[in-house]
């Protein structure tokens, strides 16, 4: 099966650029979206097809996807930004969607 | 405004089943592909399953695959999850969610619920 590989955390001071990334084989051939989650709240999607963002995101959030690794950047960092994110693509081989295994953004 | 509404959860052995419902208002809800997607405690998110808007194209995980079964009700603008043989590892949260337009595969989820809690235990 597919699998999504993210790193657990990622410390950032405010005001600097976070960069998240999501590994997998040929990521690249893939569309990838991206969901932001705050503790005790529903996913909320930041980034879809790679690099779109969805009316009402910030242009702060900004996207990249070549091949294995897709990164979500998030740029001027702010303390509202800290929360889970979740990479997401469809792995058209099994007909399954697979989420990363998910980055906890810290501002320090 | 997009609304999706789960209800449905609750506390129940295992072995046992459950099923749970997706309220959708504020768009065509029968134009749109829906998902199921849980959050054990503490744990990321897994997707369960995905349908549709017509009901043509259904897709499972593996772990759910043969146990729980998505369906919906465009008349009722609703979805439903029928989930049996309940296992303490499909301890939860339930999201529903929907898809960005007709076609299930390779989608984005563009809005979520909040959430119904299942629990698996005896």
């Amino acid at each position: 099966s597919y699998v999504l590989t993210q790193p657990p955390s990622v410390s950032v001071a405010p005001g600097q650029t976070a960069r998240i990334t999501c590994g997998g084989n040929n990521i690249g051939s893939k569309s990838v979206h991206w969901y932001q989650q705050k503790p005790g709240q529903a996913p909320v999607l930041v980034v879809y097809d790679d690099s779109d963002r969805p009316s009402g995101i910030p242009e702060r959030f900004s996207g990249s996807n070549s091949g294995n690794t897709a990164t979500l950047t998030i740029s001027r960092v702010e303390a509202g930004d800290e929360a889970d994110y979740y990479c997401q693509v469809w792995d058209s081989s099994s007909d399954h969607y697979v989420f990363g295994t998910g980055t906890k953004v810290t501002v320090l | 405004e997009v609304q999706l509404v789960e209800s449905g959860g609750g506390l129940v052995k295992p072995g046992g089943s459950l099923r749970l419902s997706c309220a959708a208002s504020g768009f065509t809800f029968s134009s749109y592909s829906m998902n199921w997607v849980r959050q054990a405690p503490g744990k990321g998110l897994e997707w369960v399953s995905s349908i549709s808007s017509s009901s043509s194209y259904i897709y499972y995980a593996d772990s759910v695959k043969g146990r729980f079964t998505i369906s919906r009700d465009n008349a009722k603008n609703s979805l439903y999850l029928q989930m049996n043989s309940l296992r303490a590892e499909d301890t939860a949260v339930y999201y529903c969610a929907m898809g960005p337009g007709i076609a299930v595969a390779g989608q984005e989820f563009d809005y979520w619920g909040q959430g119904t809690l299942v629990t698996v235990s005896s």
